[in-house]
């Protein structure tokens, strides 16, 4: 049993590259997230899914796409990268009403 | 965007104290409260998770209590040790269905042998 699972650990971009964020889980889990965390900030909220086929925004979407097309798979999108974006980002699962299960987080520096 | 405020920023406590600190909420339409445990260089890993109103939690000598009324969670840890130095973190949501989980900054638990 895996848990979850993010690809890569860590990734330099340059500014206005693209890439996506790979995240799956293996314990069937409806719901599936992913944050980002910056100093003195907490982890925060940038899209997350209820199902396959069901995205919506967290607190901090702009920059970043989602998609859900399989209950195990939960890739994060950037589109044009930018500085701001550099940041530790953590995938999570769980299943309704019970805690996270996070992944081991992706750094990613953008230049 | 809701407010989870968490105090201390950051503990330095002696080995074999106990300690204690708070997590703070928006108390109207609450419907849950998580607390993590985030070591360095690892992913933070779920100590608990509370609903009801009183309600108090144990995990060996890690203890958390429950106030919706008021909006706040205490987390204590009976005879600290080494090995419980870690950021620990609350989230909580609302409204039930509503998966967003809201973070607080966390709290950084030292403990000094």
């Amino acid at each position: 049993n895996a848990g979850v699972t993010q690809t890569p650990k860590f990734q330099v971009l340059k500014t206005g590259q693209s890439m996506t964020l790979q995240c799956a889980q293996d314990m069937n889990h409806e719901y599936m997230s992913w944050y980002r965390q910056d100093p003195g900030m907490g982890l925060r909220l940038i899209h997350y899914s209820v199902g396959a086929g069901i995205t919506d925004q967290g607190e901090v979407p702009n920059g970043y796409n989602v998609s859900r097309s399989t209950t195990e798979d939960f890739p994060l999108r950037l589109l044009s990268a930018a500085p701001s974006q550099t940041s530790v980002y953590f995938c999570a699962s769980r299943r309704i009403d019970s805690p996270l299960h996070f992944g081991n987080g992706t750094r990613l520096t953008v230049t | 965007i809701l407010n989870v405020e968490q105090s201390p920023q950051s503990l330095h406590v002696q080995e074999g104290d106990s300690t204690n600190f708070t997590c703070s909420f928006p108390s109207s339409n609450f419907y849950a409260l998580h607390w993590y445990r985030w070591e360095t260089a690892k992913s933070p890993e779920a100590l608990f998770v509370m609903t009801l109103n009183g309600d108090e939690k144990k995990k060996g000598r890690i203890s958390a209590t429950l106030n919706t009324k008021e909006g706040y969670s205490y987390l204590y840890i009976k005879g600290s040790q080494p090995e419980d130095s870690a950021t620990y973190l609350c989230a909580s949501n609302y409204n039930f269905g509503n998966e967003k989980l809201t973070f607080g900054t966390g709290t950084r638990l030292t403990i000094i042998p």
